[in-house]
């Protein structure tokens, strides 16, 4: 089945650092879709990008679906505490959403 | 901003007991979709759902079943609930036009079963 390998899977950072993380597949999806998970809840959604090579920003984040449609990344700038939790990219191709296994951010104040 | 509710959040029960989970959407949503999540783990697929009176199941096979007489809920039930169904159901809902390449969630039901 189709698979999307995100990386990395945690990260231990500064506050007021920047931050990248991305997702890689061997499949082409029409729309790429980044979550934030906190514990304990649901999904949040953070970006959606439907347009091969579009950036889109969201305040301190910033995503771009890559141009062969194959991945996209996340960047989050001067990141702070409240960024910790696990981000999540999913791609979608006809009805199907596939799901990245997550990146696990911790922020150090 | 999504308005997708799950009912209970929080829920344990033992082996043998038939369980439901609520899920209701008030954004008029057609398609609406079940995933079960492990801590810390990715999502998977197990139902999915059009419309009025149409379910699928999806790429994660589960015991459970789902139902869709409304458009705006979409229950789940395990009709005997084992320990290995012991995980977070999260529910979602995507409308039909271009914008329903995107999904949103509820905040998940977490079961445990003893």
């Amino acid at each position: 089945g189709q698979q999307l390998n995100q990386s990395p899977q945690s990260m231990f950072i500064q506050e007021g650092e920047d931050v990248s993380m991305n997702c890689t597949s061997s499949s082409i999806f029409n729309t790429w879709l980044w979550y934030k998970q906190d514990p304990g809840e649901g999904p949040v959604l953070l970006i959606a990008l439907y347009k091969a090579g579009e950036l889109t920003s969201n305040g301190r984040l910033t995503a771009q679906f890559g141009i062969t449609r194959k991945d996209s990344f996340l960047n989050i700038s001067a990141s702070i505490p409240s960024d910790v939790g696990i981000y999540f990219c999913a791609g979608r191709r006809a009805e199907k959403l596939v799901f990245g296994k997550g990146t696990k951010l911790t922020v150090n104040p | 901003e999504a308005d997708i509710y799950q009912t209970p959040r929080y829920l344990v029960i033992g082996t043998g007991k038939k369980i439901t989970l609520e899920c209701s959407q008030t954004m008029g949503h057609d398609k609406m979709y079940w995933y079960q999540q492990d801590p810390g783990m990715e999502l998977h697929l197990i139902h999915y759902s059009y419309g009025v009176n149409s379910t699928e199941k999806g790429d994660l096979s589960s015991e459970s079943t789902v139902s869709r007489i409304r458009t705006e809920h979409f229950p789940l039930t395990l009709e005997s609930a084992r320990p290995s169904h012991t995980s977070q159901y999260l529910c979602a809902s995507s409308p039909s036009d271009r914008a329903g390449n995107t999904i949103y969630f509820g905040e998940g039901s977490w079961l445990t079963v003893v």
